[in-house]
């Protein structure tokens, strides 16, 4: 199993900031995901965080505003670059143990509003 | 359409009784996902299915991989159920892990 701490749980900030957002697994893993949950909406993957190289973004999302970084095998950060209110969204963490399927960890959320 | 369906999307349930929420995929999937998300955000993984069934406590998990249909159950349900359910398939192609989500289904169990 893997257990995942994610920081900071929650935060309020202002339109045209930053905010980085980290997971911290306690096991090296293969996989790490990032994905965010727009209010009332399913999760949607963001990117594949790749350790040593840049991730991997999904359709519709940039690495300039959400740079991705996973310079090691337990520990990611994703960026949220230059927010507006449309950014306020639970992003989320996920891992997986092996490049085949299996058990899916999360991580507790990061619950960001943008004012 | 989207790829992984959901239904019902809100249920109500008296403490005591058997929950039933379903999901349809139309993808190829190499897994199936059931996950509980808790008001605060957090995701637990309940259940991993690639076929037949699984059972955990009070919670049990089928799968029919022809009619690509899963539901998830709850028996003696109780308060502490309260969340919502998102199923997640895990597809063939793009890479493991990579997981399509379900809308959720948010039940509320009351006493």
């Amino acid at each position: 199993s893997a257990v995942i701490s994610q920081k900071p749980s929650r935060d309020i900030c202002q339109r045209g900031t930053s905010l980085t957002i980290q997971c911290q697994v306690d096991s090296q893993v293969t996989m790490m995901f990032w994905y965010r949950q727009q209010p009332g909406q399913s999760l949607t993957l963001i990117a594949t965080a790749n350790q040593g190289s840049e991730a991997t973004y999904e359709s519709g999302f940039v690495i300039d505003k959400f740079p991705i970084s996973r310079p090691n095998l337990t520990f990611s950060t994703l960026t949220v670059s230059n927010m507006s209110p449309e950014d306020s969204s639970i992003y989320l963490c996920s891992v997986g143990l092996s490049d085949r399927p299996t058990e899916a960890f999360f991580g507790q959320g990061t619950r960001l509003t943008v004012v | 359409k989207n790829e992984v369906e959901q239904s019902p999307q809100n249920l109500t349930a008296q403490e005591g009784e058997f929950i039933t929420i379903n999901c349809s995929y139309s993808v190829g999937i190499s897994a199936l996902h059931w996950l509980q998300q808790h008001p605060g955000g957090g995701i637990v993984s309940l259940f991993m299915l690639s076929s037949g069934k699984k059972k955990h406590g009070r919670l049990i998990a089928t799968i029919n991989i022809q009619e690509k249909h899963s539901s998830l159950h709850i028996t003696a349900s109780h308060p502490r159920d309260s969340a919502v359910y998102i199923c997640a398939v895990e597809g063939r192609t793009g890479g493991y892990n990579k997981l399509i989500f379900g809308a959720g289904t948010r039940l509320a169990v009351h006493p």
